[in-house]
């Protein structure tokens, strides 16, 4: 069985500051992890991806997450906010190249002020 | 993106009406997917296919059917829709050779309303 929760449903952080998008995950199996975006009225965007090689993955746009098996968790963090970034986040879990069983947590809404 | 096309993006019905989905795919991938958004709750599975003849259900198939018509084509119906199919839904697909067979792709969604 796996679960994913992303502890903030909504963050909101100035333009030009860190942010900081959490997720615990767990998981029965070694996991792959993933980072997806979505704009408004757009589809997923595939923001990084975690497999099992270097715990920090680096991903499109600045983003980059960390993978802590200790404490299960897989933050998602870029250290400076453009306005935009202002998105839907998923993080996302499915035991490594099993790619039909998906679990997606329920989405941070990132908002970024000017 | 581009490579996965879902038709329509918009869509109105009634109560009671079927409703067709299309996804389309230009990426060459074996596994599709169908998946439904609703707000709070990520994704959630209907359906996914791993080749033209097989057919799977996913976490959430009641009231979903699905054809598998080619390769690159999966439809989603509503034989008969109610309220609370109103949703976000989202076709997806992913390789199953090679070394990224984990990730899937998005196509835009459809947001389908059901009065």
């Amino acid at each position: 069985a796996q679960s994913v929760t992303q502890l903030d449903s909504h963050v909101s952080v100035s333009e030009g500051t860190p942010v900081l998008l959490r997720c615990n995950y767990s998981s029965s199996y070694s996991p792959s992890l993933f980072w997806y975006v979505q704009h408004p009225n757009k589809g997923l965007q595939l923001l990084l991806k975690y497999t099992s090689a270097a715990t920090l993955v680096k991903g499109i746009n600045g983003f980059e997450a960390e993978f802590k098996k200790s404490e299960t968790s897989f933050h998602l963090t870029k250290p400076s906010a453009h306005m935009s970034d202002a998105a839907e986040y998923f993080c996302v879990v499915t035991p490594y190249n099993a790619g039909n069983m998906l679990t997606f947590g329920g989405g941070t809404r990132l908002m970024v002020k000017p | 993106d581009a490579d996965v096309t879902q038709t329509p993006r918009n869509r109105i019905t009634k109560t009671g009406k079927r409703i067709m989905l299309e996804c389309s795919q230009t990426k060459g991938h074996d596994r599709m997917y169908w998946y439904r958004q609703d707000p709070g709750l990520g994704l959630r599975l209907i359906y996914y296919s791993f080749d033209v003849k097989d057919i799977n259900k996913g976490e959430i198939s009641d009231g979903y059917s699905v054809s598998r018509q080619a390769q690159a084509k999966f439809s989603l119906s509503l034989e008969s829709a109610i309220p609370n199919q109103t949703a976000l839904y989202f076709c997806a697909t992913s390789d199953l050779r090679g070394i990224d067979t984990d990730t899937q792709y998005f196509g835009p969604g459809t947001r389908l309303t059901v009065l």
